[in-house]
């Protein structure tokens, strides 16, 4: 158990609808970082965030957004569905700036039908 | 921004030989390189990590080598095994960008 907490597990949805997924990071640490991972894909960072601020935003589409509460966890909303969104989106965390390791979660797979 | 290329995407190696995996970096300001490894269906999980002030680390099988000069870095598992069979991922922290850089993975098979 990395300490990193994704939440759901799997979501099945329709194109066109909207979704948010949840990721708590591990207790103290303050950057958070999404990722997706296509079928047998690499990881393609989406974005991160250090201490509820965006710090860095990687190909993130503009149906895509996320934020980062004063709680630290975060959330990743994705609207106006399409099918080419169905993926494992992973959320991962580190202490401070990130050359330290980075924690991911168990990951959130979405089945856009 | 920081692109890391990584190579091969797949590899096949025998039980009890070596396998090598190989990075380049493009941003001379990167100095945190992590490995992961990740198996079928689950989360990618850190197995080696080296900075940019030192040449190599070993950890039992595993090694990791960095070039500063060149801009490459390498993952080394001595005496594969089958449970070795899973999907790594190179890294580089781009100092700045506050962001963890990916190759695209390669596949290892060990074949017992």
């Amino acid at each position: 158990d990395s300490g990193v907490t994704q939440t759901p597990k799997h979501l099945i949805t329709a194109t066109g609808q909207r979704v948010t997924l949840r990721c708590s990071p591990r207790s103290g640490d303050l950057s958070v970082y999404w990722y997706q991972q296509s079928l047998d894909q690499g990881l393609q960072f989406l974005i991160q965030y250090y201490n509820g601020e965006e710090r860095a935003k990687g190909n993130i589409l503009e149906r895509f957004s996320a934020q980062q509460f004063p709680d630290l966890h975060s959330e990743l909303n994705l609207s106006s569905l399409e099918l080419g969104d169905s993926a494992l989106y992973f959320c991962a965390s580190s202490p401070t700036h990130p050359d330290s390791e980075a924690f991911f979660g168990q990951g959130t797979r979405l089945t856009v039908v | 921004g920081e692109n890391v290329e990584q190579h091969p995407s797949t590899l096949s190696v025998q039980e009890g030989d070596s396998a090598v995996i190989k990075c380049t970096y493009s941003d001379s300001a990167s100095n945190y390189f992590p490995w992961y490894k990740q198996e079928l269906g689950k989360r990618p999980q850190l197995i080696i990590d080296i900075r940019s002030n030192v040449g190599e680390k070993k950890d039992q099988r595993i090694a990791v080598t960095l070039n500063k000069t060149a801009k490459h870095f390498s993952l080394h598992i001595t005496e594969t095994q089958p449970e070795d069979s899973a999907v790594y991922f190179c890294a580089a922290c781009q100092t700045g960008a506050n962001n963890l850089f990916f190759g695209t993975g390669t596949r290892l098979t060990v074949i017992p």
